[in-house]
């Protein structure tokens, strides 16, 4: 079993809803990651959080708003998104970000935006 | 830009062959390059490989980085059709960066 939880594990959602989806891990990672994963593609990095400060933002659009509020917690706040936005949207930790080593993923939550 | 290309796309082999998966990178900044596979959910961790030469071995799987001709390959021995899935190769830089990957079929 994955030591990093995500909820939801399925979330459907229209073009104008507000929604969260959240990601949990207990292993002391002070990294964190969310990453994008399309149908036969592989995850696309879009935010890295070090030490619960934002580190990376591989120039996501605004409609996908992350939040750390502790070293346990990633959360990714979607607000008016767009179909093509529908994907597996996965969380990952990993020790530290300057030398990040293994990433431990948790198993996704599979995004559909009608 | 940084580049992590890997081949085949894809392969079909039958249970009991022997695979060889490539990866190569164009990274600059290079720390290590991590071996990852995924089936239908998240990609479990197989092998990270920082040295150059040196084999990591884990039960039929095996992996080895050269860092002069900056490739990695992902060795698999009598394939089982449990060792179907995506083999995404991943170098490390502030974040892994990864590969398309390798979709292996092993058939009965």
């Amino acid at each position: 079993d994955t030591e990093v939880t995500q909820t939801p594990k399925h979330l459907v959602m229209g073009m104008t809803n507000k929604k969260s989806l959240k990601c949990e891990q207990h292993m002391g990672h002070r990294a964190m990651y969310w990453y994008k994963q399309k149908a036969k593609k592989p995850p696309e990095l879009m935010f890295v959080y070090s030490y619960e400060k934002l580190s990376i933002n591989e120039s996501v659009p605004s409609r996908f708003s992350p939040e750390c509020p502790n070293s346990s917690l990633l959360n990714l706040h979607l607000h008016a998104l767009q179909p093509e936005d529908s994907a597996l949207y996965l969380c990952a930790s990993s020790h530290r970000d300057r030398d990040t080593g293994e990433l431990f993923f948790g198993e996704g939550s599979r995004l559909t935006v009608l | 830009e940084d580049k992590v290309v890997q081949s085949p796309l894809s392969l079909v082999v039958h249970e009991g062959d022997t695979v060889t998966l490539n990866c190569s990178y164009e990274v600059t900044n290079f720390r290590s390059l991590l071996w990852y596979k995924q089936e239908k959910k998240a990609p479990t961790f197989l092998f990270m490989l920082t040295s150059s030469g040196i084999e990591k071995k884990s039960g039929r799987l095996s992996s080895i980085l050269d860092k002069k001709e900056l490739f990695s390959i992902l060795n698999i021995t009598a394939t089982q059709t449990g060792d179907s899935a995506v083999y995404l190769c991943a170098v490390e830089k502030g974040a892994l960066n990864f590969g398309k990957g390798t979709s292996l079929l092993v058939t009965p």
